[in-house]
């Protein structure tokens, strides 16, 4: 059964870097059905899409947040992982990773996430 | 401001049936598969229907999922005091190349 793990430090000081990493077990990351995804939630809100990529290094990124977002992937330890610069108090939230299924519709995107990580929460706070 | 707009809240009786829209465009909706997921409090999201109106296995047919045009609807036939949950919907937008979510919908089951 495939499972998700993030991991990292759960407290970044403001204009710093925020740097979580996903580890997959029970299944291979370099599927070719798959992106690889991250999705974050301030607490009590809703689900922001932060960014996916696939095993080759393709990425989609959140517009939104593309100028400080890099997320890379470790085909060798079955990881990937999430980069975002130049952190607020706003970026406070639970990250969540998640494997993010191809779907055929006008084209081959990623549609839908499933498993979903536990979730891990990042506090931006001096 | 969600791409995906959705009930803030719904609530119904044990047993009875509940709907939860999910309203978008045709560069997400009208263009891509919908998915919806549960979330419980303190928990991850979990995936309840993909590609507009199929069930993963495990999750109970009490749960349906259609879409039209550019707008889908989640359906929860007999429901339960442990589907009180925030459910969002999701799909993936073509113009801005970018997954997107519903701002969520808050199911009380009185």
């Amino acid at each position: 059964q495939l499972q998700l793990r993030e991991s990292g430090p759960g407290l970044v000081k403001p204009s710093e870097t925020l740097s979580l990493t996903c580890t997959v077990s029970g299944g291979s990351i370099s599927s070719s059905s798959y992106y690889w995804g991250w999705i974050r939630q301030p607490p009590g809100k809703g689900l922001e899409w932060i960014g996916s990529i696939y095993y080759s290094g393709s990425t989609y990124y959140n517009p939104s947040l593309k100028s400080r977002v890099t997320i890379s992937v470790d085909s060798s330890k079955n990881q990937f992982s999430l980069k975002l610069s130049s952190v607020t108090a706003a970026d406070t939230a639970v990250y969540f990773c998640a494997r993010h299924a191809l779907g055929f519709s006008s084209g081959w995107y990623p549609h839908w996430f499933d498993p979903w990580g536990q979730g891990t929460l990042v506090t931006v706070s001096s | 401001q969600s791409v995906l707009t959705q009930p803030p809240s719904v609530s119904a009786a044990p047993g009875q049936k509940v709907t939860i829209s999910c309203s978008g465009s045709s560069s997400n909706i009208g263009d891509n598969y919908v998915s919806w997921y549960q979330q419980l409090p303190g928990t991850a999201p979990k995936l309840l229907i993909y590609e507009n109106n199929e069930r993963p296995s495990g999750i109970p047919d009490r749960f349906s999922g259609s879409k039209s045009g550019t707008s889908a609807t989640l359906g929860i036939t007999g429901l339960q005091t442990g589907d009180e949950a925030d459910y969002y919907c999701g799909t993936w937008d073509s113009s801005l190349s970018a997954g997107v979510f519903g701002g969520g919908t808050k199911l009380t089951v009185l």
